[in-house]
């Protein structure tokens, strides 16, 4: 059972449409990550939150919104989104710093009409 | 910057036959290397990992060692089962950031 927890599995919107997608942890750790994943590809990073505070921006366009309400949750806001955003968007988490392995959730998978 | 390379797949194998997936890498520092396998519908799960030069990481079979003469993190596993078919992602952290290779398809068929 994986200890990183997403919701919802999948979701269809259209382009004009606001969602949430939502990230949960239990494994006390305080970095905290968003990735884009297209088909047959490997994850990319979105954005980077450590102790809270985003550390890391990937030049994502603003049509993601990112916020960490607290250690454990990780939320991304979507609005106004492209037909090319459709992908499974992935969220992990890890220990800050160092060289420690991040922890995947089973993703999201999204598709933009 | 940093890079990892994986063999090009995919790779298409018989159950309990012998498994090799080349990785190399470029990075500056002291870097970790893990392997991550992602099954069908799945995110990725960490396979195994290893920390610095000469360890060698295990977990289900599938083994790698940590080669810094070489820059390499080669996967294999003994004798691979049709449930091992999956994507696997061989990667990188150095400074906090993840640096993925392009991922190996894996088939096994009964």
């Amino acid at each position: 059972d994986t200890e990183v927890t997403q919701t919802p599995k999948h979701l269809v919107m259209g382009m004009t449409n606001k969602k949430s997608l939502k990230c949960e942890q239990h494994m006390g750790h305080r970095a905290m990550y968003w990735y884009k994943q297209k088909a047959k590809k490997p994850p990319e990073l979105m954005f980077v939150y450590s102790y809270e505070k985003l550390s890391i921006n990937e030049s994502v366009p603003s049509r993601f919104s990112p916020e960490c309400p607290n250690s454990s949750l990780l939320n991304l806001h979507l609005h106004a989104l492209q037909p090319e955003d459709s992908a499974l968007y992935l969220c992990a988490s890890s220990q800050p710093g160092g060289n420690q392995p991040q922890h995947f959730g089973d993703g999201t998978r999204l598709s933009i009409l | 910057g940093n890079s990892v390379t994986q063999m090009e797949g995919p790779v298409t194998l018989s159950e309990e036959a012998f498994l090799t997936i080349n990785c190399t890498y470029t990075a500056t520092g002291y870097p970790s290397l893990f392997w991550y396998v992602q099954y069908p519908g799945e995110g990725l799960q960490l396979l195994l990992k290893a920390t610095k030069a000469d360890d060698k990481g295990s977990n289900k079979g599938f083994e790698a060692t940590y080669r810094k003469e070489t820059t390499s993190f080669h996967l294999e596993k003994g004798s691979v089962q049709v449930s091992d078919s999956a994507v696997y992602f061989c990667a990188l952290t150095s400074y906090g950031k993840l640096t993925f290779g392009q991922g190996t398809i894996l088939t096994v068929h009964p």
